[in-house]
């Protein structure tokens, strides 16, 4: 297996842009994290979802911020509008529900100009 | 609520031994893991540790528990500079939350 894969790797935008974030799951997982890192709030879990299904999404800064599962094995979180207060290293996670043992993407730099 | 707390700064010579400690919340903590981030990278998980054991050796690796203090620590033998990085613990209770992470600084 080829790893959790997200999509960019790095994503440059003006403020005001959508931007999609992408991620795939490791074959078999159940369960998948977004974390935004920046260095002030380090690592924040923005949402997480089982089975397809999100369970918590108190973490997503505000209505800007939305995640879906269209299927068992890809993720996306989008940003629209974006702003520079976004500017962070999303990373995603999966794991299976019964361990929680997550692995993560090598994550996407966003930066918002 | 869940919080989990580690010291932000750890520096030790090379060849000693590092101890990472962890303070975490949430008793109902199914698992608890440690993960190692090098600069420009994701997080890598190192090693866990089921909330029902008390120690875990891996290697140069080892872990222990006190679940009555809700205390975690993280020892590395013979630390080496390709350990410098930041470590982070995180517990899982059907969500993962981490700690703010130790950076581990090894000096030859």
């Amino acid at each position: 297996d080829a790893g959790v894969i997200q999509s960019p790797r790095h994503e440059v935008t003006e403020m005001g842009q959508e931007v999609t974030l992408r991620c795939k799951l490791i074959s078999g997982h159940n369960s998948l994290f977004w974390y935004r890192q920046t260095m002030m709030r380090g690592l924040e879990l923005l949402i997480y979802f089982n089975n397809n299904v999100p369970i918590d999404d108190s973490g997503m800064p505000e209505d800007r911020f939305s995640a879906k599962m269209p299927n068992a094995s890809f993720s996306t979180l989008k940003i629209q509008p974006s702003e520079p207060r976004d500017s962070a290293v999303y990373f995603c996670a999966s794991s299976s529900s019964s361990t929680g043992r997550a692995f993560f993407g090598q994550g996407t730099r966003l930066t918002v100009v | 609520g869940e919080d989990v707390e580690q010291s932000l700064f750890l520096s030790v010579r090379e060849g000693d031994s590092s101890v990472i400690n962890c303070t975490y919340t949430d008793s109902s903590s199914t698992y608890l893991y440690w993960y190692k981030q090098e600069p420009g990278a994701g997080l890598q998980l190192l090693t866990y540790i089921f909330s029902n054991m008390d120690m875990k050796q891996d290697q140069r690796l080892t872990v222990l528990l006190n679940k009555k203090d809700k205390h975690l620590s993280l020892r590395i033998a013979d630390t080496q500079t390709g350990d410098s990085a930041i470590y982070f613990c995180a517990e899982y209770t059907g969500k993962l939350i981490f700690g703010q992470g130790t950076t581990l600084q090894v000096k030859p």
